[in-house]
Formats: structure tokens, sequence, C-alpha cells
């Protein structure tokens, strides 16, 4: 069974860049896709986009600008960037397996941004 | 983006109780709609696909279904393992969009 584990800094200044990895386990990062999503309670759970290791990712237009997904294959890790945060992107960040129908979930790693 | 409207926003049920969940989708996405469950602390879980589909291990008290361009999810029988909050998810169009979730609770 799958497992996924998210890690990365809880607490971002505005303006910079928020990174955060997801290390996968119990399976090959090479099979699936794999989606970002984060929870707030302004905005509830909302889709961030999913990468694989050999296509294009896909971006919540939303976020399209500022989002940018990668995957290392020899890690069996995907990560997240998303740049110039503010405090609008304070949330619980969950990486899952899936491309529309996240199936397996992590528990989710909260981030901050204040300064 | 595809608006996805979520009822009730919270319920107290007493155990045993048959439970109901509504979802609407602000257009057409066909059986496309999923269903999550997260309890405080653990990783949300997948419960139902494609409006009706079991995933594995998943015990049968939990259902789904579809009428018209309102779908359900119920829990027949509320056990105690069951308080979380759950939230409908349609994905029939890019970007995925979610429920606003239902919080369950004991009465």
């Amino acid at each position: 069974q799958v497992q996924l584990q998210e890690s990365g800094p809880g607490l971002v200044k505005p303006s910079e860049t928020l990174s955060l990895t997801c290390t996968v386990s119990g399976g090959s990062i090479t099979d699936s896709y794999w989606s970002w999503i984060r929870r707030s309670p302004g905005k509830g759970m909302e889709w961030i986009g999913y990468t694989h290791h050999s296509g294009p990712s896909n971006y919540n237009p939303s976020l399209y600008s500022r989002v940018s997904m990668s995957i290392d294959t020899s890690r069996n890790q995907f990560s997240l960037r998303l740049t110039s945060v503010t405090t609008a992107d304070t949330a619980v960040y969950h990486c899952a397996r899936g491309k529309a129908t996240p199936d397996s979930w992590g528990r989710g790693t909260l981030v901050i941004v204040s300064s | 983006d595809i608006q996805m409207t979520q009822s009730p926003s919270s319920l107290s049920a007493s155990l045993g109780d048959r439970v109901t969940i509504s979802c609407q989708a602000s257009q057409d996405i066909r059986s496309s709609l999923n269903w999550h469950q997260h309890k405080p602390g653990e990783a949300p879980k997948l419960l139902i696909y494609g409006t009706s589909n079991l995933e594995p291990g998943v015990p049968s008290r939990f259902s789904g279904r579809r009428s018209g361009a309102i779908f359900t999810f119920t829990i027949s029988g509320l056990q105690p393992e069951d308080i979380a909050t759950y939230y409908c998810q349609q994905s029939d169009n890019l970007p995925p969009t979610f429920g606003g979730g239902t919080k369950v609770e004991i009465k």
C-alpha cells in the first residue's frame, strides 16, 4: 500500500518561495500521476496541480503563474514550488496519488506565511 | 471552475443512525463524483469514486448514489469511527474541485 509523507518548512515569509517535498513509499513514483492539494479555513480544499515523470504537469489556473512541480525518480519523491507567497497561501498542504481522483493522500503539512 | 455545493456543513447524529450528505455541481459532471473522509491528524481517505464505487476495504455501510443533479452519500448505521469530515469532489473537469465539507459528530 502506497504511503506519502510531506516535508518542508512550516514557516515562510511573505514574497518568498514555498518548497515542499513528498516522499512516496510502497510503490514506484513512475507508476502514477501525483498531485498537491491544500486545505485552508478560507478556501477549503483546493487542488494545486499534478505532475508525472514522463509528461507535462497541469496546474490550477488560479495558481498557474506561481506554481511548479517536479519529480525525482531516484529518490521516489516529487516536489512543489510556490513563489511570491502571501498570507492567503497559509494552509495545510497534502500530497496525493492520482490526476483528478486522489486515491492515496499524505497527512499534510501546515505552512504558515508570516513575517 | 465547477462549483460543488455540499450540505449540510455539519451534523450531529446518534450511533446507529442513518446519515445523508448531499452534493450538487454547478454543471454536468456525469458520474465523476468522489467522496473523501478526513479524520483529524490523519491522511484523508478516498471512500467512494465514480458516484457509487467503494474503494477496496471500505465498509458496506458507506454508499453513494446520484439522482439527477444531486449526489448523495449515506452512512447506514453511524459508528464511532465514522466521526470525520466528509468531502465530495468532482473529477470530470480540470481543475478538480471540492465541496465545503460536512463535519459529522456524535449526538
